[in-house]
């Protein structure tokens, strides 16, 4: 079980927007603005798509946003496109002997 | 534009050590921005950071409790690399291993390939 929660899978259609949470706890996503999300291919590395909560690397789409409510962040990703299509991870650091935990991941089909 | 290239064998016999290396080229290993990583995914245990190595004036390591009994992540500035070394493996160590660089406060923007290692007799 992985230390924070991410739901198994969304879907969505070409050009529509969707979300994908990621929960944690006050020692972990609540309580810093450590967060990155993750986008990965079959048998490819992950590629990180938001750090910082909300920093968008150079090169990556203005389409992907990233934002945090209380032990909730969030990956929106508006206009959708078929490549957009992978599995998602969030990180987040956390203040336990961890150091630095993932969200289990979620699959995103573009219909 | 930085790159990581891993190596090291996909094959380790329970109980033996697990040995990787991370070659790195358009960046340093003695970066006093970068952390240098070790990160491993699984079906069984998802994506899971492993340890860590950076310097800031003197080399410095962090490694997840999970595993910190067993491993060593240690920096090659003369060939400009770090490696990761695994004791006592067992099956459930079975997993790719990917090395990463960390120019952030825990967002990893540069990726090794991958290597499968596989703990079997």
């Amino acid at each position: 079980q992985s230390a924070l929660t991410q739901p198994a899978s969304v879907s969505g259609s070409p050009g529509q927007s969707i979300t994908i949470s990621c929960t944690g706890t006050s020692s972990d996503v609540g309580g810093y603005n450590y967060v990155s999300w993750y986008q990965q291919h079959p048998g490819k590395a992950p590629k990180l798509m938001i750090s910082d909560v909300s920093n968008r690397p150079s090169g990556v789409s203005n389409r992907f946003s990233g934002s945090k409510s209380g032990d909730t962040a969030s990956l929106t990703i508006s206009g959708l496109q078929a490549e957009d299509e992978g599995d998602y991870y969030c990180s987040s650091y956390t203040s336990s002997s961890t150091l630095l935990v993932f969200g289990g991941g979620t699959k995103l089909t573009v219909l | 534009q930085v790159q990581l290239q891993q190596s090291g064998p996909g094959l380790v016999k329970p109980s033996q050590t697990l040995s990787l290396t991370c070659a790195i080229s358009g960046d340093s290993v003695s970066s006093k921005r970068d952390a240098w990583n070790w990160i491993r995914q699984s079906p069984s245990r998802g994506l899971e950071w492993l340890g860590r190595t950076y310097y800031r004036s003197k080399w410095y390591n962090d490694y997840a409790v999970s595993v910190k009994s067993r491993i060593t992540i240690n920096p090659d500035t003369s060939k400009n690399q770090f490696s990761l070394q695994l004791n006592s493996v067992t099956p459930d160590d079975t997993a790719v291993y990917y090395c990463a660089r960390d120019p952030y406060v825990w967002g990893f923007d540069s990726w090794g390939q991958g290597t499968l290692v596989t703990v079997s007799s």
